[in-house]
């Protein structure tokens, strides 16, 4: 149980588009997602808190406006990279856990977007 | 505010030879513990935790993690390394908040596991 999928896997997008990322958890409803962002070769930063039918809590230094993210419903939660420049390309990861979660599945991540911006 | 470190970033040791990946914590407040491995170009896979009660903690693939208040750590061990075990590690650490907040992660330490 507790599985996490992510879409895509990879994607190329071309400067100054918008890219959007998908999280949805599989077999529990997730009140909460969180979305993470990881260079190469380097830790896994907190980027953002998602919250169902409420706005995301972002962390100090990213761009709201850059990253949009949206909660729509208990399973799934998308993060959109608007007017994408190469500095944006990164790999992705979402996290999400069922209600109790920490007893049970602790928090379970999805596979990862590799974003590549050319 | 919390903090992690994982005192080596990379660790080389020869197969079926045991390993030990250091990890430290601060917090000022009670914390909940992980482990998690990632594979290249995978996500993060839980491989144990720690919330409360007994501070040795067994996961999968025969990893353990023993929770050391004093020293404020939670070292992974594993008495015998595989080829497949190579991979990078991460600990974290969550504040206790049932869930509401995401984990900050140490930077990872390269397990090379060597024939």
């Amino acid at each position: 149980g507790a599985v996490v999928s992510q879409h895509p896997s990879w994607v190329i997008c071309k400067s100054g588009t918008s890219v959007k990322i998908e999280c949805r958890s599989l077999d529990f409803q997730a009140t909460t997602m969180f979305w993470y962002r990881q260079f190469p070769k380097q830790s896994l930063m907190l980027m953002a808190t998602s919250n169902e039918g409420s706005k995301a809590t972002y962390e100090q230094g990213v761009e709201k406006d850059k990253f949009l993210i949206n909660h729509a419903s208990l399973t799934l939660s998308t993060l959109t990279v608007t007017s994408a420049h190469p500095e944006d390309s990164s790999f992705y990861i979402c996290s999400a856990s069922p209600g109790g979660f920490v007893f049970n599945y602790g928090y379970t991540f999805g596979s990862g977007t590799r974003l590549t911006v050319v | 505010a919390q903090s992690v470190t994982q005192l080596d970033s990379q660790v080389p040791v020869f197969e079926e030879a045991p390993v030990e990946l250091r990890c430290n914590y601060s917090s000022s407040v009670s914390v909940y513990l992980f482990w998690y491995v990632q594979y290249p170009n995978q996500g993060l896979q839980l491989l144990l935790k720690y919330l409360s009660g007994s501070t040795l903690v067994k996961g999968i693939n025969g990893f353990e993690a023993e929770f050391n208040k004093s020293q404020t750590s939670f070292h992974l061990r594993k008495p015998s390394v595989h080829i497949s075990d190579t991979a990078e590690y991460f600990c974290a650490v969550s504040d206790p908040g049932g869930g509401a907040d995401g984990l900050t992660f140490g930077k990872g330490t390269h397990l090379i596991i060597q024939p």
